[in-house]
């Protein structure tokens, strides 16, 4: 079965533009989690999609947002990018939302100059 | 904020060599699971923990889940060099919103 991917995987982005980041989960997970990963502050939780629907959400601002398609794949926007936006994203997927084994992909690399 | 304390935050042993490492907290969890990460990649998952007192092991990695439900730890055992990585402890937080909360992760380096 194929793992978790993320395209792209790397992203070198200027300060106020915005930028979309694709998850496709593993076949047959319909949950999708997204993860900040930086050096200062580690693995941060951004926000989980379910059937289409937002179930939970990190301390992030509005400027994170995200979506889930009825094949379960996630998109992932930043508007306005700030320098401190430079990090790893990180999707994870998992059967359900109630199901917290979740398995992640390589990550997307964003770096903001 | 990090609710979770990993520890230690670095280790340096030799191939062979057991190792130890920790997360606690103040709050109580209602799932615990431990990943590794190597450069370069996302978080692969070692072991999962759902109740108090549960010890699981796959292969040379044994954790548990702490009876207070506000710890859990990983042992390795004879260690190799293929063990290097970032090792994260990860929890679901009782009554909180988050998917999972982190620990800052123990990064292992083995001297063949």
């Amino acid at each position: 079965k194929a793992g978790v991917t993320q395209t792209p995987r790397y992203l070198i982005k200027t300060r106020g533009q915005q930028v979309t980041l694709s998850c496709s989960p593993i076949s047959g997970h319909r949950s999708v989690s997204w993860y900040q990963q930086t050096p200062g502050q580690g693995l941060q939780f951004l926000f989980e999609y379910f059937s289409e629907t937002q179930r939970n959400k990190g301390n992030f601002p509005g400027r994170f947002s995200g979506r889930q398609f009825s094949n379960s794949r996630s998109e992932m926007n930043v508007s306005t990018l700030e320098l401190g936006d430079s990090a790893l994203y990180l999707c994870a997927s998992s059967v359900t939302s109630a199901t917290y084994e979740q398995y992640f992909g390589p990550g997307t690399r964003l770096t903001v100059t | 904020g990090q609710q979770l304390n990993q520890s230690p935050q670095s280790m340096f042993i030799q191939e062979g060599e057991d190792v130890s490492m920790n997360c606690t907290s103040s709050s109580i969890f209602n799932t615990w699971l431990w990943y590794k990460q190597d450069p370069g990649e996302g978080p692969v998952l070692l072991i999962a923990l759902y109740k108090a007192g549960e010890l699981t092991s796959n292969g040379r990695l044994t954790a548990q889940f702490g009876i207070t439900r506000k710890d859990s730890f990983l042992n390795i055992s004879a260690s190799i060099p293929s063990d290097v990585g970032i090792y994260f402890c990860a929890g679901q937080l009782s009554g909180s919103n988050y998917k999972l909360t982190f620990g800052k992760g123990t990064l292992l380096t083995v001297n063949p």
